[in-house]
């Protein structure tokens, strides 16, 4: 069974960093792209950030382009997101989701980050 | 970069069929087939029922179903039942290892 579980989210204030992981468990991690999409209460989902299957490559949304950083241990089937000089509309549920076939296959539960 | 347009909701009484439309432009559901649509119900994980435009990943039922036409995706459920009430999301990549999602749209079943 695909499971991703998220940890790491928290209260800080603003311009202040936290580091989110997600491990994951169920397939094979080595070999999958990963993703962070996050949701502010009430609203819609956004993606945030991409990492290939060997980390060589990311990409982010222009709003954490420059503070925000991905990576990944695939000894430990683990992705991160490093998040630098937080603000308050960076309060959101962040989850992580593997790819399959450029689309989010499977989700963890995500782990809340309030910047306040 | 700001949001796929989809409409904010829609309703249909148990059975009928309801569709929701995604428009994007010509750099995202114009151009890529990599359009997808996630179910997600309050408090729980998102759960993807539809990629590749119109694929089904195994288990999702056959009344979901996808399609595209020019800058535009389409959702359909048809046979709405009372679980299918949620929010529905679509998604484009958008070039360079870039995802967009819509706004969403929350489906109410009468």
């Amino acid at each position: 069974e695909v499971q991703l579980v998220e940890s790491g989210g928290g209260l800080l204030q603003p311009g202040g960093s936290l580091r989110l992981s997600c491990a994951a468990s169920g397939f094979d991690f080595s070999n999958a792209w990963m993703h962070w999409v996050r949701q502010v209460p009430g609203k819609g989902l956004v993606w945030v950030s991409y990492i290939n299957s060997d980390g060589s490559y990311t990409a982010y949304a222009d709003s954490v382009k420059g503070r925000f950083t991905i990576s990944r241990d695939n000894g430990k089937n683990t992705v991160f997101l490093q998040m630098n000089s937080l603000r308050a509309e960076d309060t959101a549920l962040y989850y992580c989701a593997r790819d399959v076939s450029y689309a989010m296959a499977a989700w963890g539960q995500g782990t809340t980050v309030i910047v306040s | 970069q700001s949001a796929l347009t989809q409409s904010r909701s829609v309703s249909g009484s148990p059975g009928q069929s309801v569709t929701i439309s995604c428009t994007g432009t010509s750099s995202d559901i114009g151009t890529y087939d990599f359009v997808s649509w996630y179910q997600h119900h309050p408090g729980r994980a998102p759960k993807l029922i539809i990629y590749d435009v119109s694929r089904r990943p195994s288990g999702v039922p056959y009344r979901f179903s996808g399609s595209k036409s020019g800058n535009t995706a389409s959702l359909t459920i048809s046979g709405l039942q009372v679980e299918d009430e949620a929010d529905y999301y679509c998604c484009s990549h958008t070039g360079s290892y870039t995802w967009m999602f819509g706004g969403g749209t929350k489906v109410t079943v009468l």
